[in-house]
């Protein structure tokens, strides 16, 4: 199985902040058809997880531009710019390139 | 809009089975493939597998093989998730969301449905 590691673990911020989280993956996510599955998500405390960006660089209808993904291959980062109330969470990385799709181990954004 | 509404939490004895289903509205059911989600409480995301919806073949981990189910109601757009046999460790929220059938990503979940084992 693909191995995400996200770091850091955890992350504190000040609204209005900006921040990076980091995604490494154990192979590459380049599909066979030339596309690269990597997408985010949020999990808001006591919610399901909320599709933010995927294939890299894609954000999902109605996510703030606020939110960036950039990378390729086995390096992946998500920016989190002019951060707010509502961004804090457990942030998830996930691939699924390759059979089984699987995930990061979360980053949670705290506040400062 | 697009929703996936699961059924509400289960409380069951070690040994005894469970069904959780995941009903879909706003799509058309069969274009997309129903995944499965498992999320011990305080920890990370697991996928389970996933259901094709317009033939009904399911695929399952490799940790989710023998005791875990995957079948659909697909008249009424709901795919459900079995588990018999159930152990302590299935203590889990067990998420149902939508991606696509191939290569993915996990674009609407269902609410979770936070299923409880204990004696």
């Amino acid at each position: 199985d693909v191995v995400m590691t996200q770091t850091p673990v955890s992350l504190s911020v000040s609204l209005g902040g900006q921040v990076s989280i980091s995604c490494r993956s154990s192979q590459s996510l380049v599909h066979n058809n030339g596309n690269t599955y990597l997408s985010w998500y949020l999990q808001k405390p006591g919610q399901s997880p909320q599709l933010l960006i995927y294939k890299v660089s894609n954000r999902f209808s109605g996510i703030s531009d606020r939110f960036s993904g950039s990378g390729s291959g086995t390096d992946f980062t998500l920016k989190i710019s002019r951060v707010e109330p509502d961004d804090l969470g457990v942030y998830y990385c996930g691939q699924g390139t390759q059979y089984p799709p699987t995930f990061g181990g979360g980053t949670k954004l705290e506040l400062k | 809009q697009i929703q996936l509404v699961q059924s509400g939490p289960e409380l069951k004895k070690p040994g005894e089975s469970v069904k959780i289903s995941c009903k879909a509205s706003g799509y058309t059911f069969t274009d997309y493939a129903m995944h499965w989600v498992k999320q011990v409480p305080g920890k990370g995301l697991k996928w389970m597998g996933w259901i094709n919806t317009y033939t009904g073949k399911p695929t399952y981990a490799d940790d989710f093989k023998g005791r875990f189910v995957f079948s659909l109601e697909a008249s009424a757009s709901t795919a459900n998730l079995q588990i018999s046999n159930l152990k302590n460790e299935d203590t889990a929220n067990v998420f149902c969301a939508r991606g696509g059938m191939g290569p993915t990503w996990f674009a609407y979940w269902g609410q979770g449905t936070l299923v409880t084992v204990s004696s």
